[in-house]
């Protein structure tokens, strides 16, 4: 079982680029959500969705776009990098709201 | 505001020393309290789910418990794999799809 998949693993972005992180979950499940983890704040929810083709806002949305095409993918776009945004970046998955949460292993993402 | 406070922030533990993370909330109707490990480098790893309180829940050292304010994670006779940070997470029931995480405890176990 592959779980969460998350790419890249690493990437460095000069200020002002743009990228497209990719989630892919094969365990069919209906909710998908989008953190970052820095130093001293904990997970912070960035972006959620609840089902193929929903999107919604969690805490700290400014400065990153999402999307939900498919079930199974769950897109997380940086339009214009700052580095503010240097992060680690976790998709998480779950099939019901009552339910824990599986995790990827992250993407390191560092802004010049 | 729901709210999830983890102590310590931080713990070290000699090999065999037992010990206690806690995970205190204030929520409004609790539909489920989650413990995961997280290893450096690596994504949250689920523990344990615990949904009434008196529940409990064990993994070899681990054992998770559950009152109406806080849930304890008792790590009896630590080993240095068990070195890691533990986090928890609560689900309300007020048709949230967001579950609200603590910042953590950062174990380390010295051999």
């Amino acid at each position: 079982n592959a779980g969460v998949t998350q790419t890249p693993k690493f990437r460095v972005l000069k200020t002002g680029q743009s990228m497209t992180l990719l989630c892919a979950q094969d365990m069919n499940h209906e909710y998908m959500y989008w953190y970052r983890q820095d130093p001293g704040m904990g997970l912070r929810l960035i972006h959620y969705s609840v089902g193929e083709g929903t999107t919604a806002k969690g805490e700290v949305p400014d400065g990153y776009n999402v999307s939900r095409l498919k079930k199974q993918n769950f897109l997380l776009g940086l339009e214009s990098a700052a580095p503010s945004q240097t992060s680690v970046y976790f998709c998480a998955s779950r099939l019901l709201s009552n339910q824990p949460q599986h995790f990827g292993d992250g993407t390191r993402l560092s802004i010049l | 505001e729901d709210q999830v406070t983890q102590s310590p922030e931080a713990l070290r533990l000699q090999e065999g020393e037992s010990s206690s993370l806690n995970c205190s909330y204030t929520v409004s109707g609790l539909r489920g309290l989650f413990w995961y490990r997280q290893d450096p480098g690596k994504g949250p790893e689920f523990l344990f789910t615990l949904y009434s309180a008196g529940e409990e829940k064990e993994k070899e050292r681990l054992k998770a418990t559950l009152t109406k304010k806080e849930s304890f994670l008792h790590i009896t006779a630590p080993k240095p794999e068990d070195s890691a940070t533990y986090l928890c997470a609560v689900q309300v029931m007020r048709g949230s799809y967001i579950p609200t995480f603590g910042r953590g405890t950062s174990l380390i176990v010295h051999p």
